[in-house]
């Protein structure tokens, strides 16, 4: 079945130290972005990719690195510059570009705990 | 910038109670408008969409109409059940990319 896989579900990192979260789709999706979800908030947007070896940095980028290699895969490394890193993340891809006649696909989230 | 606005929650209901949770945007132009739920511990799913003013979208008996002239997209169900408990966001295309609201607990009691 063709979907969006995230792993893992939990992760527990120490301070000062890197993560990175996997991302990966087999829906043959241009698009893919990641979302960060804190308690009571909406999703606000970390990066985004439209495109194999691009990316744009969305609205919470510092902190955070991603790589966009692979059709497939949009890793997302959460680093130690980020202040405030626990909370879910969500990653998405999307058909095209445009979001009008198609929809975004969501993983089921890698909820990060810094210890 | 665009922007979604959604009622605070959670919005507690009793079973077969009728359902409106209210979204509005800013937006410039005509952006498509997205209900999106989330059940515990997982991730988003596309609930419904509207592609253009006074599109209906609708999916498992919910319903949200494009209404540009209040800037409105409210979710509407005339009969919930337990296993509608969920959190709703509503969403706007905006560039590329979607700008999702805070998002509505909604509690259904049996």
């Amino acid at each position: 079945d063709g979907g969006i896989t995230q792993s893992p579900k939990y992760l527990f990192r120490k301070e000062g130290q890197n993560v990175t979260l996997s991302c990966e789709q087999n829906l043959n999706h241009d698009a893919m972005y990641w979302y960060r979800q804190d308690p009571g908030q909406g999703l606000r947007l970390i990066y985004y990719s439209q495109i194999v070896n691009d990316f744009q940095k969305g609205d919470i980028a510092e902190g955070y690195s991603v790589s966009r290699e692979k059709k497939e895969s949009f890793p997302l490394t959460v680093t130690s510059a980020q202040k405030n890193p626990t909370a879910f993340y969500l990653c998405a891809s999307s058909k095209r570009q445009a979001w009008e006649n198609t929809e975004a696909f969501f993983g089921q989230g890698t909820r990060l705990t810094v210890v | 910038g665009n922007s979604v606005t959604q009622m605070e929650g959670p919005v507690t209901l009793s079973e077969e109670a009728f359902l409106t949770i209210n979204c509005t945007y800013t937006a410039t132009g005509y952006p498509s408008l997205f209900w999106y739920v989330q059940y515990p511990g997982e991730g988003l799913q596309l609930l419904l969409k509207a592609t253009k003013a006074d599109d209906k979208g609708s999916n498992k008996g919910f319903e949200a109409t494009y209404r540009k002239e209040t800037t409105s997209f409210h979710l509407e169900k005339g009969s919930v059940q337990v296993s509608d408990s969920a959190v709703y966001f509503c969403a706007l295309d905006s560039s590329y990319k979607l700008i999702f609201g805070s998002g509505t607990r909604l509690l259904v009691r049996p």
